[in-house]
This record gives structure tokens, sequence and C-alpha cells, in this order.
């Protein structure tokens, strides 16, 4: 069983939709929890980190940890064409930029 | 301020070859990372550099081995290549001792074995 589980999707959605994106884990070590964006044929960029548990708003994006349950999302209200890209979960035991141990990853398309 | 750049984007090698990729941090960045990612799947952490050695590694063989530079820059080789190397190699860079655990990824070199 691998450390973080990612729905690889497609998830396909229309302009303007909420999505949701969620990872679960296994390792209750860890406490910090991050989200990255990649497009194709590019490096991952980080779009949020959050410590512990609890939400965290940037613009459009949301996302929450629970602890408790061992499960992460990321909410993106008002979906663009531009947000079409593979969404990577990633968390890591410390807060030095340590060790990160990334989900598969789940490629989303919004559609026109 | 330039990123994280890392050469060559790309490069094709035969089975049993050996392979160095490089990679120049972030400005005002200690610490260099080495991911592997294989097609559809997540980065997987090879090791991490920081004041030239090694400090951690993760579930890699010993044909990966790695240095980082005294100006923070770093290289990760790959001895007798198999088909299965065959995945875009990133570099992610960060600053030791901050709680902030941004770390910066470069675009990567994607490696083929044939």
């Amino acid at each position: 069983q691998k450390e973080v589980e990612q729905d690889p999707g497609p998830l396909s959605v229309p302009e303007g939709a909420i999505v949701s994106l969620n990872c679960t884990y296994s390792n209750s070590a860890f406490q910090y929890f991050m989200w990255y964006r990649q497009y194709s044929r590019k490096g991952p960029e980080l779009l949020m980190y959050t410590y512990s548990s609890g939400n965290k708003e940037d613009g459009r994006f949301t996302a929450q940890v629970d602890k408790s349950s061992k499960y992460i999302s990321l909410f993106i209200r008002d979906s663009q064409p531009s947000d079409s890209a593979t969404y990577l979960c990633a968390m890591t035991r410390s807060g030095t930029a340590s060790k990160l141990t990334f989900g598969t990853g789940t490629r989303l398309q919004v559609t026109l | 301020d330039a990123g994280v750049t890392q050469s060559p984007t790309h490069l094709i090698k035969t089975r049993g070859q050996q392979v160095t990729l490089r990679c120049s941090p972030k400005s005002g960045h200690d610490t260099v990372s080495w991911y592997q990612q294989a097609l559809g799947q997540g980065p997987q952490f090879i090791f991490q550099y920081y004041e030239e050695e090694e400090r951690q590694r993760g579930n890699f063989p010993d044909r990966f081995s790695g240095h980082q530079f005294p100006n923070y820059s770093s290289e990760l080789n790959v001895n007798a290549l198999l088909l299965g190397d065959s995945a875009l190699y990133l570099c992610a860079s960060s600053l030791v001792g901050t709680k902030n655990t941004e770390a910066f990824f470069g675009q990567g070199t994607r490696l083929t074995v044939v």
C-alpha cells in the first residue's frame, strides 16, 4: 500500500464548476501538507501548503486537512480552462523542505 | 531572479550507459533534492544534498549517486542504465532551517533509455 493515495482521474469539469481533489495517507507522522500543480512537460509548482489540521484559503483555492481521518482536500472555485493540469498532493514530516512524499496526481481538464 | 535550472532538457541513452544530469538551485537556496517521475506517477524522492553531503536518501539503488558543489549546484549520476530508468528527473531547491517547506522545482530532464 502506498503512503499517499490519490485518484489519478482524469477529471473533466465545465468552466465555472467547483472542483474537489483529495488524497488519503497512512503515515500519521506527516505534519505539512502541500498541493502542487504541474502543467504538461513542466516541473511542479507549489499552490498551497498547510501545517497540521485546518483550512487555508488563497483566492479561488482552499486547502483542507483532517489529520484525524488522514484526509486532505483542495477545492478550486470558478474553475478556468487555465486550471487544466495535473494536481499533486505532497506531504512531509518536518518543516525544512525535506523528503516530499507525493500522490500519483489527478489530471484535471476544465472545458469551455 | 533565475529559478531552478536543469540541463539538459532531454536526452536519450542506451541500456548500460551512464548519465549525468545537472541542476542549479534558485538564488539564495542551499539545499538540492532530486526526484524521479515516471509517466503517470508522482515524483519519487531520490536523495537530498546539503553542505555538499547526502543528507537523506529514498529507496533507490546505489546506481544512483550525486554530488553537490560549493556553489550549491548539484549533479545526479545514474550508472548501468536500465529501461526502467526512463523518466522525468526533477531537481528541487530549498533553504534549510526555515519553517517554510516550499521547494522550488525545475522543469526537469526527460531521460529516455533505449
